[in-house]
């Protein structure tokens, strides 16, 4: 069945530091892939999507490039923020409609 | 606010009641999903409606779990005969259809047993 894998937590980074967060999939057929993100005491939100191979979903700074021949989706940043500290998952959707998530990853911002 | 929302935001039961949640969804949104989210693990789906059709049910939830979508609108979320192993976060999302699948999640439903 379709799944998703991530990178372990947590991740500590200073400000202004790179950020990538890697995330592979299995899945039959063309999924769209999902990262989102929960702030602390809140819900999921959308950060950014892709829909087809080599689609580039971009949003706040970040990016991720759906990567069929790889199987992957990584999450990156360029200089990550304080309010970046956040949880991170990725997730898949195919036309079975259910979403299936990646176990999350911890990000902490350290200023 | 015209996003999900989702009552009540926590619930605190003892073992053997039955609780119920709530989640109102976006309203243009015909598609409505329910997850299980547990301690640093990502949402599992639980079941999914197009309008008031329960279209789809994942094998966790079991036959003390019933959902339902009575008007296309709201929808309720019922554990009867809780146990502790049902604690977890409960969170409702909806979504638009017509070829997008899109889901917007509402603050959840945390639930302790004990």
């Amino acid at each position: 069945g379709n799944s998703v894998t991530q990178m372990e937590g947590p991740v500590t980074l200073s400000e202004e530091a790179f950020l990538t967060i890697n995330c592979t999939y299995t899945a039959t057929g063309y999924p769209s892939l999902f990262w989102y993100v929960q702030y602390p005491g809140e819900g999921l939100q959308l950060l950014l999507k892709a829909t087809k191979a080599d689609d580039k979903g971009s949003n706040k700074g970040f990016e991720a490039t759906y990567r069929k021949e790889t199987t992957s989706f990584h999450l990156e940043k360029g200089s990550v923020q304080v309010s970046d500290s956040a949880v991170y998952f990725c997730a898949l959707s195919d036309q079975s409609n259910d979403m299936r998530f990646g176990a999350g990853t911890r990000l902490t911002v350290k200023p | 606010d015209t996003g999900v929302s989702q009552n009540p935001r926590h619930k605190i039961t003892k073992r053997g009641q039955n609780v119920t949640f709530r989640c109102d969804p976006i309203s243009e949104h015909n598609r409505l999903y329910w997850y299980r989210q547990t301690l640093g693990q990502g949402p599992e789906f639980l079941t999914y409606f197009q309008n008031e059709a329960q279209l789809e049910k994942s094998r966790l939830l079991s036959d003390r779990f019933s959902a339902e979508r009575p008007k296309g609108s709201f929808s309720t979320l019922e554990i009867q005969r809780t146990e502790q192993g049902d604690s977890a976060m409960y969170l409702c999302a909806s979504g638009p259809g017509q070829g997008s699948n899109e889901q917007f999640f509402g603050p959840g439903t945390r639930l302790t047993v004990l």
